[in-house]
């Protein structure tokens, strides 16, 4: 099954530093999702994005949904040490096959 | 308190053994999923059923086995036919099809 391209593959941060990550796909999405997922635990989703141009807020995160639908941005302003985690972005496309397509995930690390 | 619930949460199992992992979800969802994660690696998706009594393979569906005979439930069978079954496991649900997936804590398989 097709992956979308995310980056960075990791980060190391020192906290209150802003995050910036994104995902690209050769694909047009009509969805976007991004989930983070804590060590051991199920991916919790934080934002999604159903318009070209959207841009959310969740609290200190924000997405943005590429003009061109074929991508997508993440920012976390002023990171703490539970933003430490792996972060995966998720497409939808209405082309046939609804399933969603995951990112290969962004870990962050936060250096004391 | 409405969710998805995955048990056990760490399951133990030797080799040519089959083993059933329970996923149970009162958010009144259409569909569910079953998904594969491997250490450092992103998911990849097994089976999926859109409605009761009716699910499609995933892109990994070989040596794995389900039933979807009541909405709230969607167990995965790992059968002694999966070569590498060792891995951690993760149900979602969504809304339909098309809509955002909502996932479960995970059940982390060990074959010894």
């Amino acid at each position: 099954g097709q992956q979308l391209n995310q980056s960075p593959q990791s980060m190391f941060i020192q906290e209150g530093e802003d995050v910036s990550m994104n995902c690209t796909s050769s694909s047009i999405f009509n969805t976007w999702l991004w989930y983070k997922q804590d060590p051991g635990e199920g991916p919790v989703l934080l934002i999604a994005l159903y318009k070209a141009g959207e841009l959310t807020s969740n609290g200190r995160l924000t997405a943005q949904f590429g003009i061109t639908r074929k991508d997508s941005f993440l920012n976390i302003s002023a990171s703490i040490p539970s933003d430490v985690g792996i972060y995966f972005c998720a497409g939808i496309s209405n082309f046939g096959n609804e399933k969603l397509t995951f990112g290969t995930g962004t870990r962050l690390t936060i250096i004391p | 308190d409405g969710g998805i619930t995955q048990s056990p949460k760490y399951l133990f199992r030797k080799e040519g053994q089959n083993v059933t992992l329970s996923c149970e979800q009162n958010l009144n969802h259409d569909a569910m999923y079953w998904y594969r994660q491997d250490p450092g690696q992103g998911l990849r998706l097994i089976y999926y059923s859109q409605i009761v009594n009716d699910f499609q393979k995933g892109d990994i569906a070989e040596g794995y086995s389900v039933s979807r005979e009541k909405k709230e439930s969607f167990p995965l069978t790992v059968t002694s036919a999966q070569k590498n079954p060792t891995a951690f496991y993760l149900c979602a649900s969504s809304i339909g099809e098309a809509g955002a997936q909502f996932f479960g804590p995970g059940t982390r398989l060990t074959v010894l």
